[in-house]
């Protein structure tokens, strides 16, 4: 396999659910980001990762949890929900960090979330 | 504050030529990208520009004015499967914690 896989594609939970957003990058990237992709918004960075250490959290509200066990993958926990928390989530590698450097993020085709 | 504007939608016919513009406002300036994103699927890269001036690649050629804080994307030839949203996003500069900031894209309908 190459570039960034998300799994599932699709994922509907209760608002009282656990669920976990799985990502994994096959690029060698050292950097790993989340961004929440919502109808007539700009694409949100949730969470950025470099080898594996969380560089920012973004404000994010805590009932979503990221893990980055080592730079290949990446994890969201996900934990008594929202129903405005329902959106696209889009895992995203690069090089290095984008930040700090040109590398172009190349994005998984991301989880389609339903919060009900 | 960061800001980025680009227009919400335009349309095209096949073969035609179409601009998309992208205004930015942000702390710094590391660079700019432009991302293609067909519905359902994953946004893909398509150019990145840090100094003034065109780049070409193929029928896509990005430009950017770093005084004017303004680039914008052309898209020549156009064809059906150039429909998409066209995504301009910014780097802000040296800030490790940040990744890219993005607008709100530009959704493009080419017909025939």
């Amino acid at each position: 396999e190459t570039g960034v896989t998300q799994t599932p594609r699709h994922l509907v939970m209760g608002m009282t659910n656990k669920k976990s957003l799985k990502c994994e990058q096959h690029l060698g990237h050292n950097a790993m980001y989340w961004y929440k992709q919502s109808a007539k918004k700009p694409l949100e960075l949730m969470f950025v990762y470099s080898l594996e250490e969380r560089v920012e959290n973004n404000s994010v509200p805590s009932r979503f949890s990221p893990e980055c066990p080592n730079s290949s993958h990446l994890f969201l926990h996900l934990h008594t929900l929202q129903p405005e928390d329902s959106a696209l989530y889009l895992c995203a590698s690069s090089q290095d960090l984008a930040g700090l450097s040109n590398s172009p993020l190349h994005f998984g085709n991301g989880t389609r979330l339903t919060v009900t | 504050g960061q800001n980025i504007d680009q227009p919400t939608e335009m349309t095209a016919t096949e073969g035609a030529i179409v601009q998309i513009n992208c205004t930015y406002q942000t702390s710094g300036f590391n660079g700019l990208f432009w991302y293609q994103q067909h519905a359902g699927e994953a946004p893909t890269f398509l150019s990145y520009n840090v100094l003034d001036g065109l780049e070409e690649k193929g029928r896509f050629s990005s430009f950017l004015s770093r005084s004017k804080g303004y680039s914008y994307l052309l898209l020549k030839e156009l064809q059906m499967k150039d429909s998409a949203s066209y995504l301009c996003a910014v780097t802000p500069r040296g800030q490790a914690g940040t990744a890219l900031i993005f607008g709100k894209g530009t959704t493009l309908s080419v017909s025939s």
